[in-house]
């Protein structure tokens, strides 16, 4: 079965900082990888995305992503964040067949200003 | 093309009521995902339809059921409702041999 580990559910940052949250799964085969972000008084919407090839991937409003399979960890990068991060963001990991896609906890970030 | 939607976006029940919430998925996509969100609990999978049949299921009770139509719309349906049933209730549908979600804005129900 697979699993998804959040280290950090509360993070504070000013604006400017930079940003990486944690994210490791269990589970041995061929993942698809996610992050999602829901903003305050919004839907869940898809940050980025990792099915295969390149392991540094990008999403919008400037964050990206690192597959290092060796560490079964995808962590959340943002150079410079700002204000309108203020978001509670999750991690999910998916097996690509007719497993159910599993949800981390969630990290709330709040940015700042 | 218009997002998911889910009905009603409020609910209010008391304890021993029993509830039926709806979604809509994205046209075209047949397989829709529900999922509880509290605090702390994050996002909680409750089952998945794909093509009017549950092809998975969370470790929830029976007292949480749900179904899919053939028009690819779900519902779900809580019987025997506690306290601890109060939650955000997420819809999510995903495109054919996609596992990205789309997701609804959620029903968000309080159990009195």
């Amino acid at each position: 079965a697979q699993s998804v580990s959040q280290h950090n559910h509360h993070v504070i940052l000013s604006e400017a900082a930079s940003l990486e949250l944690g994210c490791n799964y269990s589970y041995g085969g061929t993942v698809n990888l996610f992050w999602y972000v829901q903003y305050p008084g919004q839907h869940l919407q898809l940050l980025l995305k990792y099915f295969s090839g390149d392991p540094l991937v990008k999403g919008i409003k400037g964050f990206e992503a690192e597959f290092i399979k060796s560490k079964f960890s995808f962590n959340l990068r943002k150079p410079s964040v700002q204000w309108s991060d203020t978001a509670e963001y999750f991690c999910a990991v998916g097996s690509g067949g007719y497993q159910k896609v599993t949800f981390g906890i969630g990290t709330k970030l709040q940015v700042i200003p | 093309k218009a997002g998911v939607t889910q009905t009603p976006r409020y609910l209010i029940k008391t304890r021993g009521q029993q509830v039926t919430l709806s979604c809509s998925p994205i046209s075209g996509h047949r397989s829709v995902s529900w999922y509880q969100q509290t605090p702390g609990q994050g996002l909680q999978f409750l089952f998945e339809y794909f093509s009017e049949t549950q092809r998975n299921k969370g470790n929830f009770p029976g007292r949480f059921s749900g179904r899919q139509f053939s028009n690819s719309r779900s519902e779900m349906n809580v019987s025997t409702l506690e306290l601890g049933d109060s939650a955000l209730y997420l819809c999510a549908s995903s495109p054919p041999y996609q596992e990205t979600q789309y997701f609804g804005p959620g029903t968000r129900l309080l159990v009195l």
